[in-house]
C-alpha cells in the first residue's frame, strides 16, 4: 500500500518548456490536491479536485493546469515553465473532504 | 475559511511537554481544528483533530476551550526527533484545505 506516489521526484527544466507531474492514490480517496511549498511561505493551494472529473482553484493557480480523468490520478501541468515555478510540489489525497489529508513525499522542481 | 494565527517559532528542552497555541477568533460553527506536523523534505503528516473539548491520540492531545476561538497542540515529553514544522488547520468538510506558515518548533538536547 503506497498512498500517494508523486512522479518525478527531482526536475529540471529550462524557461518555457512545460512538464506534467503526476500524483497516483491508491486508497480511492476521492478529493485530491497540489500544492507548492517556498522557503519561509508555507504550503500553498494550486488546484484540488473533489472527484474524478471534477477541478477548481485554489489560491494559486495561474501557470497550473490539472486534470483529473481517473480517481487514483491527479496531474499537474505547467505549459510554459517560468524561474518563479521553482518550487518543492506536493499532492495530497483526501478520503472524505474531513481536512485529514495523506501527502506524497513531494516532487523539486527547479526552473532555470 | 477561518484564519488562523500560531506563533512563527517555539524552542523546547528534550523532555519537556510543548504546547502550540492557535488562534482563530473567527472560525464557523461546521468547522473542525486540525494539526500537521512536516519534517524537512517530507510532506505534512496530519496529527490529530478535534471539533471541542479534548481529543488525545498516541502522539498528541488537542484542546480546545468552549467558545473554540483558540486550539492548543501538546505534545508530550518532546525529543529531538520532534523538531519539525507543526500547521494548525480550520475548516469544514468539503472545503479546499489551506495551510499557512505554521510554528518551526526546535527541541534542544
Amino acid at each position: 500500500n503506497a498512498g500517494v506516489t508523486q512522479t518525478p521526484k527531482f526536475r529540471v527544466l529550462k524557461t518555457g518548456q512545460s512538464m506534467t507531474l503526476l500524483c497516483a492514490q491508491d486508497m480511492n480517496h476521492e478529493y485530491m490536491y497540489w500544492y507548492r511549498q517556498d522557503p519561509g511561505m508555507g504550503l500553498r493551494l494550486i488546484h484540488y479536485s473533489v472527484g474524478e472529473g471534477t477541478t477548481a482553484k485554489g489560491e494559486v493557480p495561474d501557470g497550473y493546469n490539472v486534470s483529473r480523468l481517473k480517481k487514483q490520478n491527479f496531474l499537474l501541468g505547467l505549459e510554459s515553465a517560468a524561474p518563479s515555478q521553482t518550487s518543492v510540489y506536493f499532492c495530497a489525497a483526501d478520503f472524505s473532504g474531513a481536512n485529514v489529508l495523506t501527502f506524497g513525499a513531494g516532487s523539486r522542481l527547479t526552473v532555470l | 475559511l477561518a484564519k488562523t494565527t500560531q506563533p512563527i517559532s517555539m524552542d523546547s528542552y528534550e523532555g519537556q511537554e510543548v504546547n502550540i497555541t492557535c488562534s482563530h477568533n473567527n472560525i464557523a460553527t461546521n468547522d473542525y481544528i486540525t494539526w500537521y506536523q512536516q519534517f524537512p523534505s517530507q510532506g505534512p503528516r496530519f496529527i490529530i483533530q478535534g471539533y471541542k473539548t479534548k481529543v488525545t491520540n498516541e502522539v498528541a492531545s488537542l484542546f480546545i476551550p468552549a467558545d473554540r476561538k483558540s486550539s492548543t497542540l501538546s505534545l508530550p515529553r518532546v525529543s529531538l526527533s520532534d523538531t519539525a514544522v507543526y500547521y494548525c488547520l480550520v475548516g469544514a468538510s468539503y472545503q479546499k484545505v489551506t495551510f499557512g506558515i505554521g510554528t518551526k518548533l526546535q527541541v534542544i538536547p
